[in-house]
């Protein structure tokens, strides 16, 4: 069975600070999709990143970048110089790569970020 | 292209009450998720619907839930004699295959259930 953890619940910062998220998964799959989604308040899922589990290529996009780590079964996330418009709740995700499973998600409980001015 | 589309936005039911949800996924694409999220927590996987299919309803609680996709028209969840516990938002995702190789589901903007 697939699992996702998000250990951190809450996190809160001054605006300008970086924030990193952590994940961490479980699978068998030896082929498998990582994905980070944002929950901003207004209650829509935004998708941000989704990566396959044989690019270990990290990534930077703006203030957003991504460091996966295969060994450690770990998926972080870190918004640079954080704004307060990324006060949201981050989600990440993980999903078999089989006709099986198509496109269903194991979420993570999420972690909250709250960045205050 | 017009994204996956949920409706109702917010629904209120007594308890007791059928709830009945729908989505209309994205153009082209014949897949559907159904995920339900409880109050502060995270999306937990309900069903997975190809047209006229379920192909997996390994999450959806065994009495008072149903769902369909049929040939035409949305996908419909349905809730039976609604309990405040059913009370969270229910989201829909749409895909164009059956398969996450070169492709990603696509989410809706949910349906927030109250139940009072």
């Amino acid at each position: 069975a697939q699992k996702v953890t998000q250990a951190q619940t809450e996190i809160s910062v001054v605006e300008k600070e970086d924030v990193t998220l952590d994940c961490v998964y479980e699978t068998r799959d030896t082929t498998y999709y990582l994905f980070w989604y944002k929950q901003p308040p207004s209650g829509e899922l935004v998708f941000l990143i989704r990566r396959n589990s044989f690019d270990e290529q990290n990534e930077i996009s703006g203030r957003y970048s991504w460091n996966f780590q295969k060994s450690t079964s770990s998926f972080n996330f870190t918004i640079t110089a954080s704004q307060v418009v990324d006060s949201a709740v981050y989600f990440c995700a993980l999903s078999e790569a089989s006709k099986a499973a198509g496109n269903k998600l194991t979420f993570g409980g999420g972690t909250r970020v709250l960045v205050k001015p | 292209n017009a994204g996956v589309m949920q409706n109702p936005r917010h629904l209120v039911r007594r308890r007791g009450q059928e709830a009945r949800l729908r989505c209309s996924p994205m153009k082209g694409h014949s897949h559907v998720y159904w995920y339900r999220q409880l109050p502060e927590e995270g999306l937990k996987f309900m069903v997975y619907l190809q047209k006229e299919n379920i192909i997996d309803e390994s999450g959806m609680p065994k009495e008072r839930f149903s769902a369909e996709f049929p040939k035409e028209g949305p996908s419909i969840l349905r809730i039976q004699q609604v309990v405040r516990g059913d009370s969270a938002a229910y989201f829909c995702a749409s895909s164009r295959t059956g398969d996450s190789f070169g492709t990603e589901a696509f989410f809706g903007q949910g349906t927030r259930l109250t139940v009072v």
